[in-house]
């Protein structure tokens, strides 16, 4: 079935920092690719997807590149603020009718100022 | 914002007793669905429609039942819930149905059974 790694938490920088979270998959067929965040008390908002192999999704300076050949689609921002503390879902897509997400474990940054 | 609600949002209950959660959508998507969100789990899905009286189970669907008598409203029943059940449970409605579709999540209810 499907499965989704992700880089164990929680990671802690400074303001400005380089940001990296990994995530690694494995899946049947060709499945979409998504990071999600969730700020404290609140649900989960999409921040930026891809559909196919080598897509690039960005958003609010977050980058995540789809690769197919390592199966991997990590997160990236080259310099974090106060404000992107929250935790970050990486998640795929079923390639059935379905298309349910299957999900990461989630992990939590914090940044200091 | 997807035009997502989700009621009651906090709740609290005793072990064995039934609880109805509800979700509704603003914006006529055909697909639903219920995920539970659970330390060192990520989501995990519950239940989800594809339409009126259209359902599926999902990953972790025991001690859950759904249903979907109008397309704005999906429940979600625990019969008779168990402290195992306490979690926070999202509601989502997919925007698309093709390759390139997406799911968009409620603001949650957190539910503690005691």
């Amino acid at each position: 079935g499907n499965s989704v790694t992700q880089m164990e938490g929680p990671v802690t920088l400074s303001e400005e920092a380089f940001l990296t979270i990994n995530c690694t998959y494995t899946a049947t067929g060709y499945p979409s690719l998504f990071w999600y965040v969730q700020y404290p008390g609140e649900g989960l908002q999409l921040l930026l997807k891809a559909t196919k192999a080598d897509d690039k999704g960005s958003n609010k300076g977050f980058e995540a590149t789809y690769r197919k050949e390592t199966t991997s689609f990590h997160l990236e921002k080259g310099s974090v603020q106060v404000s992107d503390s929250a935790v970050y879902f990486c998640a795929l897509t079923s390639s059935g009718s379905a298309r349910q997400l299957t999900f990461g474990s989630g992990t939590q940054l914090t940044v200091l100022p | 914002d997807a035009g997502i609600t989700q009621s009651p949002r906090h709740k609290v209950t005793e072990t064995g007793t039934p609880v109805t959660l509800r979700c509704h959508q603003t914006e006529n998507h055909r697909y639903m669905y219920w995920y539970r969100q659970d330390p060192g789990h990520g989501l995990r899905l519950i239940h989800y429609s594809y339409g009126v009286k259209d359902t599926d189970k999902g990953e972790v669907s025991d001690g859950y039942s759904v249903s979907r008598s109008k397309t704005e409203d999906f429940l979600l029943t625990l019969e008779s819930a168990t402290s195992s059940q306490t979690s926070v449970y999202f509601c989502a409605i997919r925007s698309g149905e093709t390759s390139t579709d997406t799911q968009y999540f409620g603001p949650g209810t957190r539910l503690t059974v005691l």
